[in-house]
């Protein structure tokens, strides 16, 4: 069975500074990765998703992240970080071919300071 | 406003009971999907729907119980209710079954169990 770590439950960092988040999973072949932000009172937003090609996958709100096979990881980022991008962060995989049943990270906090 | 609605938007309920919550998908979706979210669990997937015909159904209890209805619109009742229920339940739509169609997620309901 699959499974995701989100090794950080909690980040903080200033507005305007590079963001990275980390996620790493467990899988036999490559399976479906996804990003998703949820704000408060909200549900979830996908901001990106990779199937397959191209390792750097481009999303909503100025968001990317790359798909690295060797480490199993499938790292979020940003270049400049906003007031509103604070939420939580979930990542998530699908096994590739089968039906669709993904499994979920823990989440990651996002506190951005002024 | 992802087009998807799920009522109620708040449920407190004793345990032992036995509460049904709806959703109803954006125009055109025919895919639902349900979602458990605690502190305990995090994000889990219960169960999915398409055009009325189960589809894939990941940790979802025997207490618990969903359909679509020709209209596809869902309910997810839940039984016997434990306070260990007590959750924050999503609903999301896609337009066809498979991972590669995003998912929009409703604003859930939050379920109290005393």
């Amino acid at each position: 069975a699959q499974s995701v770590t989100q090794p950080d439950i909690h980040i903080t960092v200033s507005e305007g500074a590079s963001l990275e988040l980390r996620c790493n999973y467990s899988y036999g072949a490559t399976p479906y990765l996804f990003w998703y932000v949820q704000s408060p009172g909200q549900g979830l937003q996908l901001l990106l998703k990779y199937f397959s090609g191209d390792t750097l996958v481009q999303g909503i709100k100025g968001f990317e992240a790359e798909f690295k096979r060797s480490q199993s990881s499938f790292n979020l980022r940003k270049p400049s970080v906003h007031w509103s991008d604070a939420a939580e962060y979930f990542c998530a995989v699908v096994a590739s071919g089968g039906s669709y049943i993904p499994t979920f990270g823990r989440g990651t906090s996002l506190i951005v300071h002024p | 406003d992802s087009g998807v609605t799920q009522t109620p938007k708040h449920l407190i309920t004793a345990t032992g009971q036995r509460v049904t919550l709806r959703c109803s998908p954006r125009s055109g979706d025919l895919s639902v999907y349900w979602y458990q979210q605690s502190l305990d669990q995090g994000l889990q997937f219960l169960i999915q729907y398409y055009n009325g015909e189960e589809r894939a159904k990941g940790n979802i209890l025997e207490r618990f119980s969903a359909q679509q209805f020709p209209d596809l619109h869902s309910e997810l009742n839940l039984s016997s209710l434990e306070l260990g229920d007590s959750a924050l339940y999503f609903c999301a739509s896609s337009l066809s079954w498979g991972a590669r169609y995003e998912q929009y997620f409703g604003p859930g309901t939050r379920l109290t169990v005393t």
